[in-house]
């Protein structure tokens, strides 16, 4: 069973329409975050969250919301999916604390916005 | 306003040379780094660390320094390998950040010809 699933691992959506990504870890880690890649942009922090019902904006989160009901799920939503929108998502755990600053990562979603 | 950088997108070099990836940093308040390593289709998987307390971190091929008055870290590969060819992401942790959250850079494509 993979630590971290995302899903779907692939999506085509319209323009306007609402867009969940789905991330569920089994590490139990504390940390959760949502980054998008993008060609020459690298790996860019979209939302995070410190725990249950604790979430906090990244650098690229306009357009976007998350949800963390419990540890083992954090969900991505695209309220209104645009063209730019259009990229691959990870979604990566850390345990965090002292000397734990690794992350693990997804496969990855890759959505595009039509 | 990118804090993290890596300016050479692409790299070459032949099986059994010496591969150099570099990153330069903005931001005198990251205390940790990190390197993550890419295959197509996957998510990027931990490679190696450092301190900012430390130069040069060594494991098996792979060797990470830091120049903190530069502001610059680097990554040697040693022998290279074709297995090596990947995008290879270097990330930053800052002292203030909270929830452990990572800054990335834009990545290079290396390739390791046979």
């Amino acid at each position: 069973d993979a630590g971290i699933t995302q899903s779907p691992r692939h999506k085509v959506t319209e323009t306007g329409t609402p867009v969940t990504l789905r991330c569920h870890q089994t590490e139990n880690h504390r940390y959760m975050y949502w980054y998008r890649q993008d060609p020459g942009h690298g790996l860019r922090l979209i939302h995070y969250s410190y725990g249950v019902k604790d979430t906090d904006k990244g650098e690229v989160s306009d357009g976007y919301s998350v949800s963390r009901s419990k540890t083992e799920d954090f969900l991505l939503t695209l309220e209104s999916a645009t063209s730019s929108q259009t990229s691959v998502y990870f979604c990566a755990t850390g345990k965090g604390g002292a000397n734990s600053y690794g992350y693990t990562f997804g496969s990855g979603t890759r959505l595009t916005v039509v | 306003d990118q804090q993290v950088k890596q300016n050479s997108p692409s790299l070459s070099v032949q099986e059994g040379r010496i591969s150099i990836l570099n990153c330069d940093y903005t931001n005198s308040m990251f205390d940790y780094f990190l390197w993550y390593k890419k295959y197509p289709a996957e998510g990027p998987t931990f490679l190696i660390s450092i301190s900012s307390i430390k130069d040069k971190n060594e494991d098996g091929r792979f060797t990470v320094f830091l120049n903190k008055s530069a502001k610059h870290l680097s990554l040697h590969i040693v022998p290279s390998q074709p297995g090596d060819s990947a995008v290879y992401f270097c990330a930053a942790k800052g002292q203030e950040t909270s929830g452990s959250r990572l800054t990335f850079g834009e990545g290079t494509q290396l390739t390791v010809n046979p």
